[in-house]
């Protein structure tokens, strides 16, 4: 199994800041097969990012998604007070699929 | 509108069973993969099972293999998850989520609001 590993646990910006979340994979992931999530406090999660970098219909260009192999990151350029939640990534290019344990994000 | 209403949860004893369901409106159910994604107190999301969109392939977690089964009826746009010697480790938030492929549980584009599992005696 393909364990995800996020950094940081926890980031604190200011609204208009640039956040940037790392998530890390033990092991190459094909295809680019990563995704990334937005769970906000009480509510399911919500698809953000598919593919590495393709959003999701009705995610603003404020979300961004890079990286290959082992490496990924999701960019979250001119943070606006509702991006506070959890975000995760989630791999799904090897069975069983796996998330990765979550970055907090907290709007000073 | 897609929509995915999950249901079934409740209290049960350690050793106990419980089966949830997921109806699914808005959309060719029998043209997407399926899964259920779960989430204990506190904590992150886990991946749990998923089924293919005829149902063919099946996929589980190493936490409830031989303890789960996923499986799916098109015929009644419902997805299940049958729970069987449960342990105090599978209480959690279980979600139905939706696939935008057929062939196997890949990333999750339409989720459910979850319904709850508590394994006590």
């Amino acid at each position: 199994e393909i364990v995800l590993t996020q950094s940081p646990g926890t980031l604190s910006l200011s609204p208009g800041e640039r956040a940037t979340l790392s998530c890390r994979a033990s092991q190459s992931v094909s295809s680019s097969s990563l995704a990334w999530y937005q769970q906000k406090p009480g509510q399911a999660p919500r698809l953000l990012i598919y593919g590495a970098s393709s959003r999701a219909t009705g995610i603003p260009d404020r979300f961004s998604g890079s990286g290959y192999g082992t490496d990924f990151t999701l960019t979250i350029s001119r943070l606006e007070p509702e991006d506070l939640a959890v975000y995760y990534c989630q791999q799904y290019g090897s069975s069983p699929c796996s998330f990765g344990q979550g970055t907090k994000l907290e709007i000073k | 509108e897609v929509q995915v209403l999950e249901s079934g949860g409740g209290l049960v004893q350690p050793g106990g069973s419980l089966r949830l369901s997921c109806a699914a409106s808005g959309l060719t159910f029998s043209s997407y993969a399926m899964g259920w994604v779960r989430q204990a107190p506190g904590k992150g999301l886990e991946w749990v099972s998923g089924i293919s969109s005829s149902g063919g392939g099946t996929y589980y977690a190493d936490s409830v293999k031989g303890r789960f089964t996923i499986s799916r009826d098109n015929s009644k746009n419902t997805l299940y998850l049958q729970m069987n010697s449960l342990r105090a480790e599978d209480t959690a938030v279980y979600y139905c989520a939706k696939s935008p492929l057929a062939a196997r549980p890949y990333y999750m584009d339409v989720w459910g609001r979850g319904t709850t599992v508590t394994v006590s005696s």
